[in-house]
């Protein structure tokens, strides 16, 4: 079955650390992916794509994410998380068509 | 700019009554709109899509029900709801020129 797995389901850091989130898909073929972002009481934004090209993406708020092909993954990371970036990140994978599979989430919290 | 709204944001019903969640889009024609549910621990499930007025795609047979009465108007609703309808409801319409979704703040549904 197609699936998007994100394993870490809970992670707790402190501000400076840094972050890696992972994300790991089960499709074949061309694929698009995503990691999207929702802060606390606010709507679902991009954080970042991949369509093709560089396989490391940077997105906003110096978030990066790496697209590994031979892995299926399409981890998330940022050198240096600060307290706002709290929130909860969700990777996701399109094919063709309108169709979006989303992972289950993965919660961070920053301690100050 | 595009704008999303959905409401209510939180909402608690009892099992058998009826539901109605709206979301409604500004700044966009012709948008391809779609219902996604979190149901607790799991990802995010498309429910169902439209792409046009009265134009509605189920993704998953369930309870639940879903309407275009207008270009940017989205509802989606219930005769009956069931505890497994419990959730977070979300509304969002697909950016075509990013190739991503913009989601509404989301509707937390319990059921009880």
């Amino acid at each position: 079955a197609q699936s998007v797995s994100q394993h870490n389901h809970h992670v707790i850091l402190s501000e400076a650390a840094s972050l890696e989130l992972g994300c790991n898909y089960s499709y074949g073929g061309t694929v698009n992916l995503f990691w999207y972002v929702q802060y606390p009481g606010q709507h679902l934004q991009l954080l970042l794509k991949y369509f093709s090209g560089d396989p490391l993406v940077k997105g906003i708020k110096g978030f990066e994410a790496e697209f590994i092909k031979s892995k299926f993954s399409f981890n998330l990371r940022k050198p240096s998380v600060q307290w706002s970036d709290t929130a909860e990140y969700f990777c996701a994978v399109n094919r063709t068509g309108n169709q979006f599979y989303f992972g289950t989430g993965t919660s961070l919290t920053v301690i100050p | 700019s595009q704008t999303i709204h959905q409401w209510p944001a939180t909402l608690v019903q009892p099992v058998g009554s009826p539901l109605s969640l709206e979301c409604t889009v500004e700044g966009t024609s012709n948008p391809n709109l779609y219902w996604y549910r979190q149901a607790a621990g799991r990802g995010l499930q498309l429910l169902f899509y439209s792409v046009g007025i009265g134009q509605i795609s189920s993704e998953v047979p369930q309870n639940l029900s879903a309407s275009r009465p207008q270009d940017r108007q989205f509802i989606l609703s219930s005769k009956k709801l069931l505890l497994s309808d419990s959730g977070f409801y979300l509304c969002a319409w697909r950016d075509r020129v990013r190739l991503g979704y913009t989601f509404g703040s989301g509707t937390r549904l319990t059921v009880v």
